[in-house]
């Protein structure tokens, strides 16, 4: 069983519509979960971190955690052409080591 | 200022060849990583220095030889490669301060390949 999973799409989404990504991680100890964004060829560009349970908003993004149910989510409102890369999600138990899911690419359709 | 500079952004290697990579930040993060992104796959941890001591080896072949000359840069030396080790080689800086929510800043990458 994977530690971090994500459905890895493609989730083709209209232009202004709402994208909203899942993932799940198996160890209970998990502390910090972050997202990342991927262009093709490019390195990972943190969009941004959470902790505690509930909602975190930032922009256009906004990210949830339940830590009882293993979930961590990620929802892309007004969703652009831009928005088009593949969304990583990383967990961090104790210690350095972040561990990341294979990744859900997003296509945003004009 | 959340750079981390990675140099060269391209290499290509024949399998005799030993050739490094280089990484740097400036930001005064004390733990540094090296990654490994084949293709339409997550990166993958290879190795964590923190403080410039060596944390974290996950099992990497000796073909690969990281160093951490001091606290703002980490190498990766590379020797008799294979040519699935042809990937992006990424390398990321965090503060190492334990906290939670503490973030990992990936550099652009080295695109390797091995001939």
């Amino acid at each position: 069983q994977k530690e971090v999973e994500q459905n890895s799409g493609p989730l083709s989404v209209p232009e202004g519509a709402i994208a909203s990504l899942n993932c799940t991680y198996s160890d209970r100890g998990s502390q910090s979960f972050f997202w990342y964004r991927q262009y093709s060829g490019k390195s990972p560009e943190l969009i941004m971190f959470i902790y505690s349970n509930g909602d975190k908003e930032d922009g256009r993004f906004t990210a949830q955690l339940n830590k009882a149910s293993q979930y961590v989510s990620l929802l892309i409102r007004d969703s652009q052409p831009s928005d088009s890369a593949t969304y990583l999600c990383a967990v961090k138990a104790a210690g350095n080591k972040l561990t990341f899911g294979g990744g859900t690419r997003v296509l945003v359709k004009p | 200022d959340t750079e981390v500079t990675q140099t060269p952004k391209h290499l290509v290697m024949g399998m005799t060849n030993k050739k490094s990579l280089k990484c740097e930040q400036h930001m005064g993060h004390r733990a540094m990583y090296w990654y490994k992104q084949k293709a339409k796959k997550p990166p993958e941890l290879m190795f964590v220095y923190s403080y410039e001591k060596l944390s974290i080896n996950e099992s990497v072949p000796s073909r690969f030889s990281p160093e951490c000359p001091n606290s703002s840069l980490l190498n990766l030396h590379l020797h008799a490669l294979q040519p699935e080790d042809s990937a992006l080689y990424l390398c990321a800086s965090s503060q190492s301060s334990g906290r939670a929510g503490e973030t990992q800043y990936f550099g652009p990458g080295t695109r390797l390949l091995v001939l």
